[in-house]
C-alpha cells in the first residue's frame, strides 16, 4: 500500500518568508508525527498529533512554528518568518495502533 | 532527554556481528530501533516493550533491560545491506501517543 507521503520534496526559501510543508500519513493511522533532522544529526521531535489533536506541543522551537490536522489525516507545518537556523530535513511518521513510526521521504528546506 | 547510544560508529567486515546500546537516564516505557540510509527516510525496525522481552527477525535482534533502563541491537552476521545509521528512540511514558526522543545515532559501515 501507498506509504507516507511528503511535499514539497525541496523548498529554497528567502529568510523572513513563510513555508508550508505537507503530510499525507498511511490511511487508517490515527497517529501522525512531525520531526526536524539536520545535517549529520539526530532526530528532534517537534509536535505529534492522535486524531485532529496534538497533546503535546512541546518540542516547536519557537511561536514561528505552527501544525494543524484535518479530518485525522492530512496535517501541514507552518513556519513562518523562516530564519537560516530553520534549514533542515523536515520529517513526518504516522503510526498504526500497533506501534512503531513509518516515516516519509521528508521535506528538505533551506533558508538563504 | 536525549537517550545515549554507543558506539557512535563502528566498521565491520560482512560476516561480522555488532551490538549497539542505547541508554537512558529516564524510565522507560518502550524502546524502537529505525535504520537509516543516507539520504532516506528512517525505516522501523522494530519496537520493545517494558518487560524485557526480546524481539528479532532475520538476523537483526535486540532486547530491552527496563530496570537498567537499557536497550541493546544485535546485528548478526552482517551484510553489505546492514550499512546505515542505527537510531534507538524511547518512549518514556504510556500514553504519551508514542512520542519519542531518539538518540544521536550509531553508524554502522559493512565492508565487503
Amino acid at each position: 500500500g501507498a506509504g507516507v507521503s511528503q511535499s514539497p520534496s525541496n523548498k529554497v526559501t528567502e529568510k523572513g518568508k513563510d513555508v508550508e510543508l505537507r503530510c499525507d500519513p498511511i490511511s487508517g493511522h490515527t497517529a501522525l508525527y512531525w520531526y526536524r533532522q539536520s545535517l549529520g544529526q539526530g532526530l528532534e521531535f517537534l509536535i505529534y498529533f492522535q486524531g485532529n489533536s496534538a497533546p503535546d506541543k512541546s518540542g516547536l522551537p519557537s511561536d514561528r512554528f505552527s501544525a494543524e490536522r484535518t479530518g485525522g489525516s492530512v496535517s501541514t507545518l507552518t513556519i513562518q518568518r523562516t530564519q537560516q537556523e530553520d534549514s533542515a530535513v523536515y520529517l513526518c511518521a504516522s503510526s498504526p495502533f500497533s506501534g512503531g513510526q513509518y516515516f516519509g521521504p521528508g521535506t528538505r528546506l533551506t533558508v538563504l | 532527554q536525549q537517550p545515549v547510544q554507543s558506539p557512535q560508529a563502528v566498521i565491520l567486515r560482512e560476516g561480522e556481528d555488532a551490538v549497539i546500546n542505547c541508554s537512558s537516564s529516564k524510565a522507560l516505557y518502550s524502546v524502537h530501533w529505525y535504520r537509516q540510509k543516507h539520504g532516506e527516510a528512517p525505516i522501523f525496525l522494530m519496537i520493545l516493550l517494558k518487560g524485557g522481552e526480546q524481539k528479532g527477525h532475520d538476523k537483526i535482534s535486540a532486547s530491552f533491560n527496563e530496570k537498567k533502563q537499557q536497550s541493546s541491537l544485535y546485528l548478526t552476521a552482517s551484510q553489505l545491506s546492514y550499512s546505515g545509521t542505527y537510531f534507538c528512540g524511547t518512549e518514556s511514558m504510556r500514553n504519551q501517543g508514542g512520542k519519542l526522543i531518539f538518540g544521536q545515532g550509531t553508524e554502522l559501515s559493512v565492508k565487503p
